[in-house]
């Protein structure tokens, strides 16, 4: 069955970076997009961009460009999310997902367990 | 970007109701909307997809109609599994953005 495990929370400083790495199972990694999302405490989803396993190329939100970089290892089947530049308002937790079909970036059927980012100081 | 309003914000109903959410759009996304379910702790679940079409695994008592802007989601029957929070989210165009959620909470 389709699996994505995300590694740990972290606590971080203002102004740090994060890196949350997502690991894939069950599917073929390359060929479904792999989009993140993020939900603050006790706030709705908030779409941050998609990566494409295959080529690489990534699409992020206007809202992150500059201070998010979405990267892959396709030999070991996992996606990245990196945030700089972090701010409290950043404290989130930070979701994986997958695209619904093959080689379209639309829905997510299949979601990490999610990653807690605090930012504080 | 598109703004999607969902309501009621909360929705209290009891075991076996009919449970309507809406969602509009603030311009059209032609079919291309999404549900999602959203329990305390975990992550989201794909319930509906371009609108009506049921996502893998989903119960019928699931249903969804609308084109446009204007969307509903109805669960025909709510047992007990179903109190939770939904979303709805649009593919038309980039950002892809959410709407706020409608919580489903026990009467």
């Amino acid at each position: 069955q389709v699996q994505l495990m995300q590694s740990g929370a972290e606590v971080k400083e203002p102004g740090a970076s994060v890196k949350v790495s997502c690991k894939a199972s069950g599917y073929t990694f390359t060929g479904y997009y792999m989009h993140w999302v993020r939900q603050a405490p006790g706030q709705g989803l908030e779409w941050m961009g998609w990566i494409n396993p295959t080529t690489g190329g990534t699409h992020y939100a206007q809202k992150f460009q500059g201070r998010v970089t979405m990267t892959r290892d396709t030999s070991l089947s996992t996606g990245y999310m990196e945030l700089s530049r972090l701010r409290s308002d950043d404290t989130a937790v930070y979701y994986c997902a997958k695209s619904r079909t093959w080689g379209e970036p639309y829905y997510f059927d299949s979601w990490g367990q999610g990653t807690l980012v605090t930012v504080s100081s | 970007e598109i703004v999607l309003t969902q309501s009621p914000a909360t929705l209290s109903l009891s075991p076996g109701e009919r449970a309507t959410l809406s969602c509009r759009a603030s311009q059209s996304v032609s079919s291309y909307l999404a549900w999602y379910q959203q329990k305390p702790g975990q992550a989201p679940r794909l319930l509906l997809y371009d609108a009506s079409s049921r996502a893998t695994g989903i119960p019928a008592r699931f249903s969804g109609s609308g084109s446009g802007t204007d969307f509903t989601l109805t669960i025909s029957s709510l047992e007990p599994e179903d109190f939770a929070l939904y979303y709805c989210q649009h593919r038309i165009n980039w950002p892809l953005t959410f709407g706020g959620g409608t919580r489903v909470e026990i009467k």
